[in-house]
């Protein structure tokens, strides 16, 4: 059965804890993807990454590292230096360069995190 | 640069009726447009992906247009079931390695 799956589904933190979220992906997508929603706002990019050994920071990378070491997982570290961690945090995968736009991200079921 | 917004916030609807819940985008260049489904605590599911020139998709009771002209996309909703209460999302994408979203609409469809 092909998907995404995260883990955990919840995460508490103590302040000064760095946390890892785990994504994994059977789908033999390239590009993977990290995102965080907070009530009432729409998703925002934290990093991506399209090939193994290699990822770009999105829109709010500060505070966050990632690493990409096999095709199928792509963790998330949560870390000290992120003054406002609680969110609920999405990984995706997509195909890369889909003919004509076709790439559809297909999402994880979420992990939500809370800091302590 | 590139903004996406969602009008309305929240709806709520009658079990039965159809509704059409919009995307507004700024700049008509653009790769994809996705729409997707979240129900409360669950990631996203996707609903319908148009092309960048395409002018419209279809699935089941669901029909998304794009107009990148105006910069808008509609969802459209046919005969409102209860089951279809979620947020719903639209994901633009203006090259093939960015994705911006929009906030969502919260759909409520009452029995």
């Amino acid at each position: 059965d092909g998907g995404i799956t995260q883990s955990p589904k919840y995460l508490f933190r103590k302040e000064g804890q760095n946390v890892t979220l785990s994504c994994e992906q059977n789908l033999n997508h390239d590009a993977m993807y990290w995102y965080r929603q907070d009530p009432g706002q729409g998703l925002r990019l934290i990093y991506y990454s399209q090939i193994v050994n290699d990822f770009q920071k999105g829109d709010i990378a500060e505070g966050y590292s990632v690493s990409r070491e096999k095709k199928e997982s792509f963790p998330l570290t949560v870390t000290s230096a992120q003054k406002n961690p609680t969110a609920f945090y999405l990984c995706a995968s997509s195909i890369l360069y889909g003919t004509g736009g076709t790439d559809t991200q297909y999402f994880g079921p979420g992990t939500r995190l809370t800091v302590l | 640069k590139q903004e996406v917004t969602q009008i309305p916030a929240a709806l709520s609807v009658p079990e039965g009726e159809n509704l059409v819940l919009n995307c507004s985008f700024t700049d008509s260049a653009i790769y994809n447009l996705q729409w997707f489904r979240q129900d409360p605590g669950k990631g996203l599911t996707s609903l319908l992906l148009i092309q960048s020139s395409q002018r419209e998709q279809t699935s089941g009771r669901l029909n998304a247009s794009l107009d990148k002209s105006s910069g808008r996309s509609t969802l459209y909703i046919a005969a409102s079931q209860p089951g279809d209460s979620a947020t719903y999302l639209c994901a633009l994408r203006p090259s093939y390695d960015k994705v911006i979203f929009g906030p969502g609409t919260s759909l409520s469809v009452i029995p």
